[in-house]
């Protein structure tokens, strides 16, 4: 079992939609929990962390975490198509500053 | 913001030979950086983590010997993938945890794309 999943996709979405991007982890001590934008041929971009349970609000972006149930999302509001990328699910489980990534999930903002 | 560099962006070479990236913190220092390795359609795989100072920690699977890790200073860490095979042929990207930054918050380099011909 992958320690980190995602749906590759590709996820797409018409402009001004809402985008809806999920993540899974295995790790029950896992303790934050990142989101970044790749471009391709680019590196990844920090769009946003999560500590703990419940909803984190930054502009169009909002990341949703449930320990529970192990899953952690991102959604993005009024979807541009700048905003389409790979989406990389990181999750650090408490050790220094290690990162898990997922696979990315390629969003697709379609005009 | 913290900001990475690395260098140079992009290097083709001839297999066998060696080839150096470098990777710098311009403005945090950074007693740990972090290497990954990705490839077409993947996502990113750690390689290692370089530590000032003292030695670098390889994950599973990867080749401390092919991929040496040096940390001489706060600011810089290199990554030199010696008798470079086609194989080999990868997007390196470094990473750092900002001094004051949450736990596992990186800021990544822009990357090193690497071609062994």
């Amino acid at each position: 079992q992958k320690e980190v999943e995602q749906n590759s996709g590709p996820l797409s979405v018409p402009e001004g939609a809402i985008a809806s991007l999920n993540c899974t982890y295995s790790d029950r001590g896992s303790q934050s929990f990142f989101w970044y934008r790749q471009y391709s041929g680019k590196s990844p971009e920090l769009i946003m962390f999560i500590y703990s349970n419940g909803d984190k609000e930054d502009g169009r972006f909002t990341a949703q975490l449930n320990k529970a149930s192990q899953y952690v999302s991102l959604l993005i509001r009024d979807s541009q198509p700048s905003d389409s990328a790979t989406y990389l699910c990181a999750v650090n489980t408490g050790t220094a500053s290690k990162l898990t990534f997922g696979t990315g999930t390629r969003l697709q903002v379609t005009l | 913001g913290a900001v990475v560099s690395q260098h140079p962006s992009r290097v083709i070479c001839k297999s066998g030979t060696s080839v150096k990236i470098e990777c710098r913190s311009l403005d945090f220092q950074a007693t740990t950086m972090f290497w990954y390795r990705q490839f077409p359609k993947q996502s990113l795989m750690l390689m290692a983590t370089s530590n000032e100072g003292s030695k670098a920690t390889y994950e599973q699977g990867v080749e401390k010997d092919k991929f040496l890790i040096n940390h001489a200073s706060l600011t810089l860490s290199t990554l030199t993938v010696t008798s470079a095979h086609p194989e080999d042929s990868s997007f390196y990207i470094c990473s750092a945890p900002p001094g004051q930054g949450h736990l596992g918050e990186q800021f990544f380099g822009p990357g090193t794309r690497l071609t062994v011909l």
